[in-house]
């Protein structure tokens, strides 16, 4: 069974500091990992994914993530974050190929302080 | 509209009542999703549509949880006999076709049972 773990329910940033949002997963398959964010008020929206092909992969508003077998980890990261980049961030795994459900992580809350 | 539309946006009922929630997919989307926001909490799973496949139903907590999806287009979410923990925020997503695709969120139904 496949399933995904964020490590951080909370992280606080300056604005103008690197971003590191932790996701790790498992799956017994080759997966398609994605990142979302869901801004306060506002409805889910896809930042990124990967489904096998390069294994960094570059997303919306400069985040990018990178795609680590040997670690099974996909961890989003953005070199310099914005104010406006606060808000809470989901890790979501699906097995490659599948038309199976899409599990989300359980979030990590991105605060970013002036 | 160009969006996942659902309805209402915000339903209060007393517990043990039943309720239904709305969602009408953007049109052509062949995947349809159900999840549940608790407060504070990541998108938990309860069930996917896929074309004119069996749905999964592997996530819908108990047997008050019930969905269909009519002509492969609009889909109702139905809990019976409503529980206090049943109060979250239910989340309605569409795709072209399968996972590896984009979700497409709708504003969701804030559902508060008393």
């Amino acid at each position: 069974a496949q399933s995904v773990t964020q490590l951080d329910s909370h992280v606080s940033v300056s604005e103008g500091t690197p971003v590191l949002l932790r996701c790790n997963y498992s799956s017994s398959y080759s997966p398609s990992l994605f990142w979302y964010v869901q801004h306060p008020n506002k409805g889910l929206q896809l930042l990124l994914k990967y489904t096998s092909a390069a294994t960094l992969v570059k997303g919306i508003n400069g985040f990018e993530a990178e795609f680590k077998k040997s670690e099974t980890s996909f961890h989003l990261t953005k070199p310099s974050a914005h104010m406006s980049d606060a808000a809470e961030y989901f890790c979501v795994v699906t097995l490659s190929g599948n038309t199976g459900k899409l599990i989300f992580g359980q979030g990590t809350t991105l605060q970013v302080k002036p | 509209g160009a969006g996942v539309s659902q309805s209402p946006s915000n339903k209060v009922t007393e517990k043990g009542k039943d309720v239904e929630l709305r969602c009408d997919p953007i049109s052509g989307h062949t995947a349809l999703y159900w999840y549940r926001q608790s407060l504070g909490q990541g998108l938990e799973f309860l069930i996917y549509f896929q074309g004119n496949s069996a749905p999964d139903k592997s996530g819908l907590p108990s047997d008050r949880f019930s969905a269909e999806r009519t002509g492969g287009s609009v889909s109702t979410l139905t809990i019976q006999r409503t529980q206090q923990e049943d109060s979250a925020v239910y989340l309605c997503a569409s795709s072209p076709q399968g996972t590896n695709e984009k979700l497409f969120f709708g504003s969701g139904t804030q559902l508060s049972v008393l």
